[in-house]
């Protein structure tokens, strides 16, 4: 069983659209948990972190429930440019320097005009 | 300006070459990685250095070999270069968090280094 795993997609919704993305983790001690973005043919990027009370930023709407091990992203009104692959990222830091951030293999997502 | 940023972006080359690729990073950060992602897409590390320092080394072959002149460069060698090593190689960087004990996380990834193995 992966470490971090999610559903591949691809999902293909029209623009306008709500959509959301799932993430389990197995290990009950990692401590903290990221999205990324990647575009096709480029590097990962930060899309936002997320917190145990759940964060929002714009249109974009990350949870945690730790209990569950279980991380969401929501995105409304779902545009054009948020097509791409939305990786799920858990830092099971071990409290000393050996820290290891752990990439789900990602949920690709296709918007249609 | 490029934070982290690593050289070559494409590299073609023959089964049973040698090859490097060369990462640096402007941001001042500790730690350095080397990751993997295959034609699959699944993104996997391969080495951290913090501070020069190999602090993970996952189960990759000797044929790969990171070398960390100074806490901003973290190069990748590789030697005998087969098939199966073909795939896209991101350099990152991290700092590590407030209480200096735990990277936040937030990884600044270069561009990538496409290899292909003939």
């Amino acid at each position: 069983r992966k470490e971090v795993e999610q559903d591949p997609g691809p999902f293909n919704v029209p623009e306008g659209a709500t959509v959301a993305f799932n993430c389990t983790y197995s290990n009950s001690a990692s401590q903290s948990f990221f999205w990324y973005r990647q575009d096709c043919r480029k590097e990962p990027k930060l899309l936002m972190s997320v917190y145990s009370s759940g964060n929002e930023d714009g249109r974009f709407t990350a949870q945690l429930n730790r209990a569950s091990q279980y991380i969401s992203l929501l995105i409304r009104d779902s545009k054009l440019s948020d097509s791409a692959t939305y990786l799920c990222v858990v830092n099971r830091g071990s409290g000393s320097s050996a820290s290891k951030i752990i990439f789900g293999s990602g949920t690709r997502l296709s918007i249609r005009p | 300006d490029t934070a982290v940023s690593q050289t070559p972006k494409y590299l073609v080359t023959q089964m049973g070459n040698d090859k490097s690729i060369k990462c640096e990073q402007n941001l001042g950060h500790d730690t350095m990685y080397w990751y993997k992602q295959d034609s699959k897409k699944f993104l996997k590390i391969m080495f951290s250095y913090n501070n020069k320092e190999l602090i993970i080394n996952e189960t990759v072959p000797n044929r790969f070999s990171p070398k960390s002149p100074d806490k901003a460069h973290l190069n990748l060698h590789i030697n005998s270069l087969e098939l199966g090593d073909s795939a896209v190689y991101f350099c990152a960087s991290s700092q590590k968090g407030g209480r200096g004990q735990v990277d936040t996380g937030e990884l600044f990834f270069g561009e990538g280094s496409r290899l292909t193995v003939l």
